[in-house]
C-alpha cells in the first residue's frame, strides 16, 4: 500500500520560500507522476502542478512564475518550493500520487501551513 | 481557462439516490474524475475515467459523462456518504477542479 508524507515548516513569512517534502512509501516513485494540491481553509481544491518520475515537469499556469517541483528517487521523494508567499497562500498542502491520464490516486494526510509574520 | 462547475449544494435522504453534476465545455470529450473529501480528511477518489471505481469504494457510487455534464450517482445514499465531492479533468496540460459539492444526507 503506497502511502504519502508531507512535511515541513507549518509557518512562512510573507515574502518568504514555502518548501515541502514528500515521503513516499510502500512502493517507488518510477513510472508515476506526483502532484502538488493544496486547499485554502473552507475553500476548495487548487492543483499547484506535477513532476515525472525522470524530471519533467507540469505547473498550474496560474503559480508557474512561483513554483519549483524536484524529485529525488534515491531518497523516494520529491518536493515543492514556492517563492515569494502571501496571505493567500496560506492552505492545507497535499502531495498525491498521478495517474497516466492525470488524476490523483494516492494522498497524503495533508499539512497546514500558514504564511503570516 | 477551463472551468468545471458544480452546485454548491445537494440534499438527499438515506436511501434515495443522489445525482452531483459537474459541468465544462465538451466534458464528455475529456475523462472526469470524482473525488470525496469528509472533513478534516484527504480527498479519495471514488469515481475515474469516468464511470470506474477504485477497488473499496462501494458499488453505490457510479459515474457518467456525456456532452457537456459528467454525473456522479451515489444510489442508496447512506450517512456516510455527507461529504464535499469535487469532479476533476485534464484540460490543455493543465488539471482543474470543480469547485466542490457539498452531500448532505438528512
Amino acid at each position: 500500500q503506497v502511502q504519502l508524507q508531507e512535511s515541513g515548516p507549518g509557518l512562512v513569512k510573507p515574502s518568504e520560500t514555502l518548501s515541502l517534502t514528500c515521503t513516499v512509501s510502500g512502493g517507488s516513485l518510477s513510472s508515476y507522476y506526483w502532484s502538488w494540491i493544496r486547499q485554502p481553509p473552507g475553500k476548495g481544491l487548487e492543483w499547484i502542478g506535477y513532476i515525472y518520475y525522470s524530471g519533467s515537469t507540469n505547473y498550474n499556469p496560474s503559480l508557474k512564475s512561483r513554483v519549483t517541483i524536484s524529485v529525488d528517487t534515491p531518497k523516494n521523494q520529491f518536493s515543492l518550493n514556492l517563492t515569494s508567499v502571501t496571505a493567500a497562500d496560506t492552505a492545507v498542502y497535499y502531495c498525491a500520487r498521478t495517474e497516466a491520464t492525470i488524476y490523483f490516486d494516492y494522498w497524503g494526510q495533508g499539512t497546514l501551513v500558514t504564511v503570516s509574520s | 481557462s477551463y472551468e468545471l462547475t458544480q452546485p454548491p449544494s445537494v440534499s438527499v435522504s438515506p436511501g434515495q439516490t443522489a445525482s452531483i453534476t459537474c459541468s465544462g465545455n465538451k466534458l464528455g470529450d475529456k475523462y472526469a474524475y470524482w473525488y470525496q473529501q469528509k472533513p478534516g480528511q484527504s480527498p479519495v477518489s471514488v469515481i475515474y475515467q469516468d464511470t470506474k471505481r477504485p477497488s473499496g469504494i462501494p458499488e453505490r457510487f457510479s459515474g457518467s459523462n456525456s456532452g457537456n455534464t459528467a454525473t456522479l450517482t451515489i444510489s442508496g445514499t447512506q450517512a456516510m456518504d455527507e461529504a464535499d465531492y469535487y469532479c476533476q479533468a485534464w484540460d490543455s496540460s493543465t488539471v482543474v477542479f470543480g469547485g466542490g459539492t457539498k452531500l448532505t444526507v438528512l
